[in-house]
């Protein structure tokens, strides 16, 4: 089983559709990361969080330390947010990253 | 700033050919690491220093070596190049090891070994 366990691997959705990923971590953790990387792209970082809750514009991260749970959320998705959607544990020195979750937004 | 960049974007290699996948930083950051990223299994770390002078393996080190003389840079060198090393390898900073520091990456490298 890995440490960092992603779902859905994939989701396709249509424009303006409410969008959840799922990150479960088996790991103790310092922090939790959300990346964004899109084909052929480089890797960018959407959110970094240790307790609660953070949102940027239509993305909002949420973390839940003793289920050892964290979401992705985005509201009235877009075309552009087609990517792949990764987090990663942060332990003490190292990262441990999900497989990714694959996101096409359908017009 | 121009933040993480990493250099080539794309190489071709032969079995056997040695090369040096570089990477700098000009943010001040202490932490730099070096991921692999292939289909199906996500990034996968296989170096990664704390600070200048210091290194340290990570998940997949095998085949791979690497220096930190200064802060700014961390080259990746492959050894001995194998098909098992076609990848794409990024290179990525953070400010330290603690809590509260968000990551920045490289654009990648793109490795074909023939």
């Amino acid at each position: 089983k890995n440490e960092v366990e992603q779902s859905p691997q994939n989701l396709t959705a249509q424009e303006g559709e409410f969008i959840t990923i799922n990150c479960s971590y088996s790991v103790g953790i310092s922090a939790l990361h959300w990346l964004q990387q899109h084909p052929g792209g480089g890797i960018v970082s959407l959110f970094m969080l240790s307790s609660g809750k953070k949102k940027h514009g239509r993305l909002i991260a949420t973390i839940n330390i003793q289920e050892k749970h964290s979401s992705l959320h985005i509201t009235a998705s877009h075309p552009r947010d087609s990517a792949v959607y990764i987090c990663a544990a942060q332990g003490a020195q190292k990262l441990v990253f999900g497989q990714g979750t694959r996101l096409t937004i359908n017009p | 700033n121009a933040g993480v960049t990493q250099t080539p974007k794309f190489q071709v290699l032969k079995t056997g050919q040695s090369m040096t996948l570089q990477c700098a930083q000009d943010m001040n950051h202490e932490y730099m690491s070096w991921y692999r990223q292939d289909p199906g299994m996500g990034l996968r770390l296989i170096h990664y220093s704390v600070g200048a002078g210091i290194t340290d393996q990570g998940e997949v080190p095998n085949g791979y070596n690497v220096s930190r003389s200064t802060t700014e840079d961390f080259p990746l060198r492959l050894l001995s190049a194998a098909p098992s090393q076609t990848s794409v390898y990024f290179c990525a900073s953070r400010r330290g090891p603690g809590v509260g520091s968000p990551l920045h990456f490289g654009n990648g490298t793109r490795l074909t070994v023939t």
